[in-house]
C-alpha cells in the first residue's frame, strides 16, 4: 500500500519561477527522502530529511518536515527548463519491528516552460 | 560511476510465457528492491532483501512472482505465466542500508500481449 501522496499532481510554472511540492503520509517514519524521475528512467534521489529534522537545504532544494502533520514539502527556487520532471516522495513507515521498506507516492509532475 | 544495471530494457512477450528480469546491484549494497510502475498505480514495492535475504514479498502476487538473490551481484524477478496486466516498468534499486537513499536502475519495460 502506499504511504505517501502528492500534491498537486502537475504543476506547471515559467521558468525562473519556483515551484512547490507537498506530501503527506500516514504512519510514523524513521526519514522522508524525495526523488525525482525523468521520463524513461529511473528514479535519482535528491535528498533525504530524517523525522528529527524540520528543514534541509541543498543547492535549489529546500525541504521541511512537520512531523506533527504528517506532511513534508519540497520548494525549488529559480526553475530551469531541465527540472521538468516527476517527483516523489517516499517514505519508510516504522512498523515497531524495525524500518519497512520505502513507498512512494503517485509524484508531482512538473513542467518549467521556457 | 557505480549505478544498478537491469536487463533486459524491454521486453515485449506472450501471455503464458515466462518471463525473467535481471539487475545487478551496486556493489557493496546490502539491500535491494524491486518496484512495480504503472499509470494506474504509481510505483508498488514488490519485494525487498537484505544482505540477499527476503524480508518481505506481500507486494507480490504470490502465484506468479517469485523473487530471488542467487547471489550478492545478481537480483532476479520471474513471473510465470505472464498475465497482460503484469505490463509495466519494473525497477531494482539497491541501498547500502535499510534507510539510506536508493539508487534506482533504469527499469525493465514489459509488455504482455
Amino acid at each position: 500500500s502506499q504511504q505517501g501522496e502528492e500534491d498537486p499532481q502537475a504543476l506547471s510554472i515559467q521558468e525562473g519561477e519556483n515551484a512547490t511540492m507537498n506530501c503527506s503520509y500516514k504512519t510514523s517514519i524513521n526519514n522522508l527522502q524525495w526523488y525525482r524521475q525523468n521520463s524513461g528512467r529511473g528514479l535519482v534521489h535528491l535528498i533525504l530529511i530524517r523525522s528529527n529534522e524540520r528543514e534541509k537545504h541543498s543547492g535549489r532544494l529546500r525541504v521541511t518536515l512537520d512531523t506533527s502533520k504528517k506532511s513534508s514539502s519540497l520548494l525549488i527556487t529559480a526553475s530551469r527548463a531541465a527540472d521538468t520532471a516527476s517527483y516523489f516522495c517516499a517514505t519508510d513507515a516504522y512498523s515497531g519491528g524495525g524500518a519497512d521498506g520505502l513507498t512512494f507516492g503517485k509524484g508531482t509532475h512538473l513542467i518549467i516552460q521556457p | 560511476d557505480a549505478r544498478v544495471t537491469q536487463t533486459p530494457r524491454h521486453k515485449v512477450t506472450e501471455m503464458g510465457q515466462e518471463v525473467t528480469m535481471r539487475c545487478q546491484p551496486i556493489l557493496g549494497h546490502n539491500t535491494v528492491f524491486w518496484y512495480r510502475q504503472t499509470m494506474m498505480q504509481g510505483l508498488e514495492l514488490l519485494a525487498y532483501f537484505r544482505n540477499r535475504a527476503p524480508l518481505d514479498d506481500s507486494g507480490m502476487p504470490k502465484d506468479r512472482f517469485s523473487a530471488e538473490m542467487p547471489d550478492a551481484t545478481l537480483a532476479t524477478l520471474k513471473i510465470q505465466p505472464s498475465e497482460p496486466r503484469d505490463s509495466a516498468v519494473y525497477f531494482c534499486a539497491s541501498g547500502a542500508s535499510m534507510n539510506s537513499p536508493l539508487h534506482f536502475g533504469n527499469g525493465t519495460r514489459l509488455t504482455v500481449t
